[in-house]
């Protein structure tokens, strides 16, 4: 039982450049998050899916967008890579239900825009 | 939106001393309240979360209370040991959206 599996754990682009960030969880959860993490800035939520087919944006969802794949993946893209997305990025699940329920992350994805 | 609040943003402790770390909410509706532990270069990990309907938790040296009327709820540390060292996040949910406080950096010191 792996959790929740974040690919690639690190990634150097180039301005412009385009990447898809994965994630997967394997507790048969209804919900995913993607998170940022700035310093001295805490976690920002970008997307999620509050089930399999539905998706919506978060805090900050400018340049980026998402796929929930199946119930088990939920993909985060950057379509043209800016500096001010270098950041680590965060993929959570848990339950659903109305959320009230513990989120489990997965160990991020550290993202350099150059 | 929601807007969680958290301070102090860094502690210092001596080992075996209590750590206390304060969080408010503007969102009244908000229902559950979740604590997260990081150590540098991990993922956040849940340590203790309350909801709406109770007005402390404890498990073993830690502890959560919470006031709705007040919109403010803490978490308290108390043995503080070297490993309790890491950043803490306070949380509250507004709909699917969990907001999450700056962070306070806390250093148990031997």
């Amino acid at each position: 039982n792996a959790g929740v599996t974040q690919t690639p754990k690190f990634q150097v682009l180039k301005t412009g450049q385009s990447m898809t960030l994965q994630c997967a969880q394997d507790m048969n959860h209804n919900s995913m998050y993607w998170y940022r993490q700035d310093p001295g800035m805490g976690l920002r939520l970008i997307y999620y899916s509050a089930s399999e087919g539905t998706t919506d944006k978060g805090e900050v969802p400018n340049g980026y967008n998402v796929s929930r794949l199946n119930k088990r993946e939920f993909s985060l893209r950057l379509e043209s890579a800016a500096p001010s997305q270098t950041s680590v990025y965060f993929c959570a699940s848990n339950g659903g239900g109305g959320s009230n329920q513990p989120q489990h992350f997965g160990d991020g994805t550290r993202l350099s825009i150059l | 939106g929601e807007n969680v609040e958290q301070h102090p943003s860094t502690l210092s402790v001596q080992e075996g001393d209590s750590a206390v770390i304060k969080c408010t909410y503007s969102d009244s509706a908000s229902n559950y309240f979740p604590w997260y532990k990081q150590e540098l270069g991990k993922r956040p990990q849940l340590i203790i979360d309350i909801r709406s309907n109770v007005g402390e938790k404890k498990d073993q040296r830690i502890a959560v209370t919470l006031n709705k009327t007040a919109k403010h709820f803490s978490l308290h540390i108390t043995e503080t040991q070297p490993e309790d060292s890491a950043v803490y996040f306070c949380a509250a949910i507004s709909g699917y959206a969990l907001n999450f406080g700056k962070g306070t950096s806390l250093l148990v010191t031997p």
